[in-house]
Protein backbone atom coordinates (compact mmCIF):
# COMPACT_ATOMS: atom_id res chain seq x y z
CA UNK A 1 0.00 0.00 0.00
CA UNK A 2 0.91 3.75 -0.44
CA UNK A 3 1.87 5.76 2.30
CA UNK A 4 0.19 8.47 3.40
CA UNK A 5 0.88 11.50 0.59
CA UNK A 6 1.30 15.05 1.19
CA UNK A 7 1.78 17.81 -1.30
CA UNK A 8 3.36 20.01 -1.63
CA UNK A 9 6.27 18.93 0.44
CA UNK A 10 7.79 22.94 0.33
CA UNK A 11 6.32 25.83 0.00
CA UNK A 12 7.19 29.63 0.85
CA UNK A 13 4.17 32.31 1.24
CA UNK A 14 3.96 35.76 2.03
CA UNK A 15 2.93 37.06 5.52
CA UNK A 16 -0.86 37.94 4.72
CA UNK A 17 -2.00 34.84 2.57
CA UNK A 18 -3.34 31.85 2.57
CA UNK A 19 -2.08 28.12 2.10
CA UNK A 20 -4.01 25.43 1.14
CA UNK A 21 -2.25 21.91 2.05
CA UNK A 22 -3.56 18.28 0.85
CA UNK A 23 -3.68 14.79 2.09
CA UNK A 24 -3.99 11.64 0.72
CA UNK A 25 -4.08 8.48 3.41
CA UNK A 26 -3.60 4.89 3.36
CA UNK A 27 -5.95 3.36 1.37
CA UNK A 28 -8.67 2.52 3.38
CA UNK A 29 -7.99 4.88 6.24
CA UNK A 30 -10.57 6.93 7.34
CA UNK A 31 -9.31 8.66 9.98
CA UNK A 32 -7.16 12.02 9.05
CA UNK A 33 -5.42 14.22 11.63
CA UNK A 34 -3.50 17.28 11.24
CA UNK A 35 0.03 17.96 13.66
CA UNK A 36 2.03 21.05 13.02
CA UNK A 37 5.77 20.70 14.19
CA UNK A 38 7.92 23.20 15.08
CA UNK A 39 11.36 23.35 16.85
CA UNK A 40 10.17 25.52 20.00
CA UNK A 41 6.61 23.40 20.36
CA UNK A 42 7.52 20.24 18.69
CA UNK A 43 4.45 17.86 17.98
CA UNK A 44 0.94 19.75 18.11
CA UNK A 45 -2.42 18.42 17.23
CA UNK A 46 -4.56 20.61 14.84
CA UNK A 47 -7.40 18.53 14.32
CA UNK A 48 -8.79 15.10 13.21
CA UNK A 49 -11.61 14.05 10.70
CA UNK A 50 -13.52 10.88 9.87
CA UNK A 51 -15.96 10.42 7.83
CA UNK A 52 -15.88 14.19 6.64
CA UNK A 53 -16.63 15.37 9.95
CA UNK A 54 -14.39 16.88 12.07
CA UNK A 55 -14.31 15.32 15.47
CA UNK A 56 -11.04 16.95 17.65
CA UNK A 57 -9.85 20.42 17.23
CA UNK A 58 -6.40 21.46 19.39
CA UNK A 59 -5.64 24.64 20.68
CA UNK A 60 -5.33 26.73 17.47
CA UNK A 61 -7.18 30.17 16.07
CA UNK A 62 -9.60 30.13 13.81
CA UNK A 63 -6.84 30.94 10.87
CA UNK A 64 -6.44 27.19 10.67
CA UNK A 65 -9.41 24.97 9.21
CA UNK A 66 -9.25 21.87 7.37
CA UNK A 67 -11.44 19.36 5.53
CA UNK A 68 -12.34 15.89 4.21
CA UNK A 69 -13.68 14.55 1.17
CA UNK A 70 -15.64 11.69 0.87
CA UNK A 71 -12.81 9.32 -0.75
CA UNK A 72 -10.70 10.33 2.87
CA UNK A 73 -8.02 12.68 1.37
CA UNK A 74 -7.90 15.68 3.22
CA UNK A 75 -7.05 19.18 2.78
CA UNK A 76 -6.00 21.85 5.75
CA UNK A 77 -5.84 25.91 4.99
CA UNK A 78 -4.45 28.60 6.96
CA UNK A 79 -5.58 32.18 6.52
CA UNK A 80 -3.86 35.33 6.97
CA UNK A 81 -0.48 33.66 7.56
CA UNK A 82 1.71 34.94 9.83
CA UNK A 83 5.51 34.49 10.42
CA UNK A 84 4.89 31.74 13.30
CA UNK A 85 3.14 29.75 10.74
CA UNK A 86 6.28 28.63 9.70
CA UNK A 87 6.33 24.90 10.15
CA UNK A 88 6.03 21.44 9.12
CA UNK A 89 2.88 20.03 8.74
CA UNK A 90 2.03 16.63 9.16
CA UNK A 91 -1.10 14.65 8.07
CA UNK A 92 -1.17 10.89 9.76
CA UNK A 93 -4.04 8.85 8.48
CA UNK A 94 -5.62 5.67 10.67
CA UNK A 95 -7.52 2.90 10.08
CA UNK A 96 -9.69 3.50 12.96
CA UNK A 97 -10.37 0.05 13.96
CA UNK A 98 -11.35 0.58 17.50
CA UNK A 99 -12.27 3.63 19.97
CA UNK A 100 -8.27 3.90 21.23
CA UNK A 101 -5.25 2.41 20.78
CA UNK A 102 -5.28 3.35 17.08
CA UNK A 103 -1.85 3.75 15.49
CA UNK A 104 -1.41 6.92 13.29
CA UNK A 105 0.20 6.74 10.05
CA UNK A 106 2.53 9.64 8.93
CA UNK A 107 3.42 11.35 6.15
CA UNK A 108 6.33 13.30 5.13
CA UNK A 109 4.83 16.57 5.82
CA UNK A 110 4.76 20.26 4.06
CA UNK A 111 7.19 22.25 4.84
CA UNK A 112 6.15 26.02 5.09
CA UNK A 113 8.02 28.40 4.83
CA UNK A 114 6.32 32.21 5.60
CA UNK A 115 8.41 35.56 4.64
CA UNK B 1 -1.74 21.00 30.84
CA UNK B 2 1.54 18.41 29.30
CA UNK B 3 0.47 15.27 28.96
CA UNK B 4 3.51 14.13 27.71
CA UNK B 5 6.97 14.60 29.11
CA UNK B 6 10.57 12.97 27.91
CA UNK B 7 13.12 15.07 30.25
CA UNK B 8 16.39 14.27 28.21
CA UNK B 9 16.54 16.07 24.79
CA UNK B 10 20.02 14.86 24.01
CA UNK B 11 21.05 11.08 25.00
CA UNK B 12 24.66 9.39 23.84
CA UNK B 13 25.41 5.63 24.52
CA UNK B 14 28.11 3.96 23.17
CA UNK B 15 27.69 1.45 20.40
CA UNK B 16 26.48 -2.24 22.61
CA UNK B 17 25.37 0.03 26.08
CA UNK B 18 21.76 -0.36 27.44
CA UNK B 19 19.71 2.31 26.56
CA UNK B 20 17.09 3.72 28.22
CA UNK B 21 14.87 6.47 26.81
CA UNK B 22 12.57 8.24 29.28
CA UNK B 23 9.22 9.01 29.07
CA UNK B 24 6.29 10.09 31.78
CA UNK B 25 2.64 10.91 31.16
CA UNK B 26 -0.12 12.79 32.85
CA UNK B 27 -3.79 11.02 32.15
CA UNK B 28 -6.76 9.99 34.50
CA UNK B 29 -7.88 7.07 32.41
CA UNK B 30 -6.55 4.07 31.07
CA UNK B 31 -3.59 5.55 28.75
CA UNK B 32 -3.18 4.23 25.47
CA UNK B 33 0.74 5.06 24.72
CA UNK B 34 3.42 4.81 21.94
CA UNK B 35 6.71 5.68 20.80
CA UNK B 36 7.42 6.78 17.16
CA UNK B 37 10.68 7.00 15.72
CA UNK B 38 12.29 9.26 13.04
CA UNK B 39 15.38 8.39 11.13
CA UNK B 40 17.42 10.70 9.26
CA UNK B 41 15.68 11.98 6.12
CA UNK B 42 12.29 9.56 7.04
CA UNK B 43 9.09 10.41 8.04
CA UNK B 44 7.62 9.44 11.77
CA UNK B 45 6.93 5.95 12.12
CA UNK B 46 5.79 3.42 14.94
CA UNK B 47 8.01 1.92 16.77
CA UNK B 48 5.72 0.17 19.24
CA UNK B 49 2.77 0.56 21.46
CA UNK B 50 2.14 -0.25 24.57
CA UNK B 51 -1.09 -2.33 23.59
CA UNK B 52 0.65 -5.26 21.55
CA UNK B 53 3.79 -5.77 23.93
CA UNK B 54 5.66 -6.31 21.34
CA UNK B 55 9.40 -5.65 21.16
CA UNK B 56 10.31 -3.88 17.71
CA UNK B 57 14.28 -4.03 16.61
CA UNK B 58 14.72 -4.99 20.40
CA UNK B 59 13.20 -2.29 22.13
CA UNK B 60 10.83 -3.10 24.36
CA UNK B 61 8.73 -0.43 26.88
CA UNK B 62 6.46 -1.28 30.10
CA UNK B 63 3.86 0.98 31.15
CA UNK B 64 4.24 1.70 34.80
CA UNK B 65 1.27 3.02 36.30
CA UNK B 66 1.99 4.04 39.33
CA UNK B 67 4.70 5.90 38.36
CA UNK B 68 3.00 6.84 35.43
CA UNK B 69 5.78 6.39 32.93
CA UNK B 70 6.45 4.42 29.83
CA UNK B 71 10.23 4.03 29.30
CA UNK B 72 11.94 2.66 26.43
CA UNK B 73 14.97 0.32 26.85
CA UNK B 74 17.20 -1.74 24.36
CA UNK B 75 19.90 -3.93 26.51
CA UNK B 76 22.62 -3.35 23.33
CA UNK B 77 22.24 0.12 21.67
CA UNK B 78 23.47 -0.36 17.79
CA UNK B 79 24.60 2.68 15.40
CA UNK B 80 21.48 2.13 13.71
CA UNK B 81 19.03 3.37 16.75
CA UNK B 82 20.73 6.52 16.24
CA UNK B 83 17.42 8.89 15.93
CA UNK B 84 14.89 11.08 17.27
CA UNK B 85 12.28 9.15 19.87
CA UNK B 86 9.11 10.54 20.19
CA UNK B 87 6.72 8.88 23.20
CA UNK B 88 2.88 9.95 22.53
CA UNK B 89 -0.07 9.29 24.27
CA UNK B 90 -3.28 8.37 22.04
CA UNK B 91 -6.68 9.96 22.89
CA UNK B 92 -9.96 8.94 21.50
CA UNK B 93 -10.46 9.76 18.22
CA UNK B 94 -7.15 9.71 17.27
CA UNK B 95 -5.93 12.99 19.15
CA UNK B 96 -2.46 12.24 20.22
CA UNK B 97 -0.17 14.33 22.29
CA UNK B 98 3.89 14.07 21.60
CA UNK B 99 6.34 14.49 23.89
CA UNK B 100 9.05 16.90 22.44
CA UNK B 101 11.44 13.86 21.98
CA UNK B 102 14.56 12.75 22.73
CA UNK B 103 17.94 12.40 20.16
CA UNK B 104 19.70 9.36 20.44
CA UNK B 105 22.98 9.24 19.22
CA UNK B 106 25.28 6.00 19.31
CA UNK B 107 28.47 5.92 19.24
CA UNK B 108 30.70 3.53 17.18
Amino acid sequence: KAGVTQTPRYLIKTRGQQVTLSCSPISGHRSVSWYQQTPGQGLQFLFEYFSETQRNKGNFPGRFSGRQFSNSRSEMNVSTLELGDSALYLCASSPQVGTVGNTIYFGEGSWLTVV
Amino acid sequence: AQRVTQPEKLLSVFKGAPVELKCNYSYSGSPELFWYVQYSRQRLQLLLRHISRESIKGFTADLNKGETSFHLKKPFAQEEDSAMYYCALGEPGNQFYFGTGTSLTVIP
